[in-house]
């Protein structure tokens, strides 16, 4: 199972400041995606393929990275992105999340 | 528009066996092109993922909860189904269903979640 650990586990923000996401995998990883999830919703899938934004997400969101060592960027923080953010490997089995990073206001 | 809603009881005993129900509107389980997921997300925590199904009725499983979970499919209903058996207050969770657009696990569209307590 390929374990993914993101940093930090909380970013506290102004709006307008760039956000800088973390996720580090136990192996290689063939695909990485990244979700959005507010309080008491569903994740939103934000990027796919570590770097391909999904349907209608802003160009503010932006990821980069292989191998090991991927990053989420946003940036410049609007106040509807304060959320929890995980990244998620996928084309091995287990599908496996990591534990998520909490984008809060400061 | 591809949605997805589950439904289920809200509440499971101890040791029996939860059952959930993912319908999707919007597209054809029986198209082919997708697989579908469950995950599940205990309060204030992390995702996990559970397994998923092909219309085939070909599944996957997450090791960790193979030897408890059950994925089904009724393509004539557009549903896939969830059973975990055994449960105790650890699977206390809202549980989601997704679909995998890129049948490597990419979860591309997600039902809204519905939270089961497992209490007596």
């Amino acid at each position: 199972e390929i374990v993914l650990t993101q940093s930090p586990a909380t970013l506290s923000l102004s709006p307008g400041e760039r956000a800088t996401l973390s996720c580090g995998a136990s192996q290689s990883v063939t695909y990485l995606a990244w979700y959005q999830q507010k309080p008491g919703l569903a994740p939103r899938l934000l990027i796919y393929d570590a770097s391909s934004r999904a349907t209608g997400i802003p160009d503010r969101f932006s990821g980069s990275g292989s191998g090991t060592d991927f990053t989420l960027t946003i940036s410049r923080v609007e106040p509807e992105d304060f959320a929890v953010y995980y990244c998620q490997q996928y084309g091995s089995s287990p599908l496996t999340f990591g534990g998520g990073t909490k984008v809060e206001i400061k | 528009q591809v949605q997805l809603q589950e439904s289920g009881p809200g509440l499971v005993k101890p040791s029996q066996t939860l059952s959930l129900t993912c319908t999707v509107s919007g597209d054809s389980i029986s198209s082919g092109s997708f697989y579908w997921s469950w995950i599940r997300q205990p309060a204030g925590k992390g995702l996990e993922w559970i397994g998923r199904i092909y219309t085939s009725g070909h599944t996957n499983y997450n090791p960790s909860l193979k030897s408890r979970v059950t994925i089904s499919v009724d393509t004539s209903k557009n549903q896939f189904s969830l059973k975990l058996n055994s449960v105790t207050a650890a699977d206390t969770a809202v549980y989601y269903c997704a679909r995998d657009s890129a049948a490597a696990g990419l979860l591309d569209y997600w039902g809204q979640g519905t939270l089961v307590t497992v209490s007596s």
